[in-house]
């Protein structure tokens, strides 16, 4: 079984429709991480959480929030989905300290229409 | 304005031959370097990593250079096989802010 799953792994959905993507992980690590890919920028980080009780904003959190229902679950949520927020979307853990390797899903492909 | 850069989209290798994979930054307070290899349909996984003490880092086919003075780090691979065909980023961390920027990636066509 994968270390770092993600569901759903596509969606269609409709502009002002509000969406869930989950994550679980069965690593065992404690930091979680929300990234979305689109061609020419790589990866981009939206939400980060080193534990249960932290979350903190990446570079592009807006539109998104974020929910760490536990150690192994990290959601992130799209109140309003619009357009310009179809993009691949990948969850990540990696362990604590200073230079641990970040694990990913297989990644989610969202399309707003 | 981008960290982290990667400034050829992509790259066409032979078979057998080396490919090397180039990346620029511009955050002087980065001081751990990572490459990660992404196949279609599938996540980013974790190929090599350098620290700014070091200027080499091998790994089987694998070796990373870092030259801090320029700020640019390279990926070579030798010798280049077809699976090795894929998208290609470089990422950087800043210590401080524990945090990793990724580039926008290279992608990587090993032609038999």
């Amino acid at each position: 079984d994968a270390d770092v799953t993600q569901t759903p792994r596509n969606r269609i959905t409709k502009t002002g429709k509000r969406i869930m993507l989950e994550c679980s992980q069965t690593k065992g690590h404690d930091r979680m991480y929300w990234y979305r890919q689109d061609p020419g920028l790589g990866l981009r980080l939206i939400y980060y959480s080193f534990d249960v009780k932290d979350i903190n904003k990446g570079e592009i959190s807006d539109g998104y929030s974020v929910s760490r229902q536990a150690q192994a679950k990290f959601s992130l949520s799209l109140e309003s989905a619009i357009p310009n927020q179809t993009a691949l979307y990948f969850c990540a853990t990696s362990g604590s300290g200073s230079y641990n390797e970040q694990f990913f899903g297989p990644g989610t492909r969202l399309t707003v229409l | 304005d981008q960290q982290v850069k990667q400034n050829s989209p992509s790259l066409s290798v032979q078979e057998g031959r080396i490919s090397i994979l180039n990346c620029d930054y511009t955050n002087s307070m980065f001081d751990y370097f990572l490459w990660y290899k992404k196949y279609p349909a599938e996540g980013p996984t974790f190929l090599i990593s350098i620290s700014s003490i070091k200027d080499k880092n091998e790994d089987g086919r694998f070796t990373v250079f870092l030259n801090k003075s320029a700020k640019h780090l390279s990926l070579h691979i030798v010798p280049s096989q077809p699976g090795d065909s894929a998208v290609y980023f470089c990422a950087a961390r800043e210590v401080s802010l524990d945090k990793v920027i990724f580039g926008p990636g290279t992608s990587l066509s090993v032609i038999p």
